[in-house]
């Protein structure tokens, strides 16, 4: 079946640690993205990548990278500058013939 | 970054009431996106619409593209407790050459059965 997959699911970190979350598509899409969900509040872009080898900060990279190596894998690592890394992250990937995103199932990142 | 004022934050509603959420910019967009997120998930794409007027249905779901192109309308009809969840609207803007979407803050539903 044609979709994203995000895993973990859950994941776990200590403080200080970096942490790399998976995203992988098999829909041919050429834009992926990632976003930041806290409690109450909507979705907020981190990175996006429009084509391979390339990729543009959203409104909150501070603490993120990412790369896109491949098309169907957009991973993004949390680094220990992110000084509020708690959170559900989202990934989502789009076609360029229109303008629907299409979203993983999330992973729940805790730092204890 | 931009965000979309939705409305209202919260609902909650007895089982077999109509809901209605809505969602405003001071800017114009050429495209409007309403998703459902269930607890713990990703957002499912529930209506798209892609001109000013458009309504669009689907299911007990109506959705409209307001004629100034700067809001847009999700009803839900005789609400059933699976409609609980977080609905989110998210606009394209014209100029946008990058694909991003700009999301609202979310409606939470509750349904009371």
């Amino acid at each position: 079946d044609g979709g994203i997959t995000q895993s973990p699911k859950y994941l776990f970190r200590k403080e200080g640690q970096n942490v790399t979350l998976s995203c992988e598509q098999n829909l041919n899409h050429d834009a992926m993205y990632w976003y930041r969900q806290d409690p109450g509040q909507g979705l907020r872009l981190i990175y996006y990548s429009q084509i391979v080898n390339d990729f543009q900060k959203g409104d909150i990279a501070e603490g993120y990278s990412v790369s896109r190596e491949k098309k169907e894998s957009f991973p993004l690592t949390v680094t220990s500058a992110q000084k509020n890394p708690t959170a559900f992250y989202l990934c989502a990937s789009k076609s360029q013939r229109g303008p629907e995103a299409f979203f993983g199932q999330g992973t729940r990142l805790t730092v204890v | 970054g931009q965000q979309l004022n939705q409305s209202p934050q919260s609902m909650f509603i007895q089982e077999g009431e109509d809901v209605s959420m809505n969602c405003t910019s001071s800017s114009i967009f050429n495209t409007w996106l309403w998703y459902k997120q269930d607890p713990g998930e990703g957002p499912v794409l529930l209506i798209a619409l892609y001109k000013a007027g458009e309504l669009t249905s689907n299911g007990r779901l109506t959705a409209q593209f307001g004629i100034t192109r700067k809001d847009s309308f999700l009803n839900i009809s005789a609400s059933i407790p699976s409609d609980v969840g977080i609905y989110f609207c998210a606009g394209q803007k014209p100029s946008s050459n990058t694909g991003k979407l700009i999301f609202g803050q979310g409606t939470t539903l509750q349904v009371k059965p």
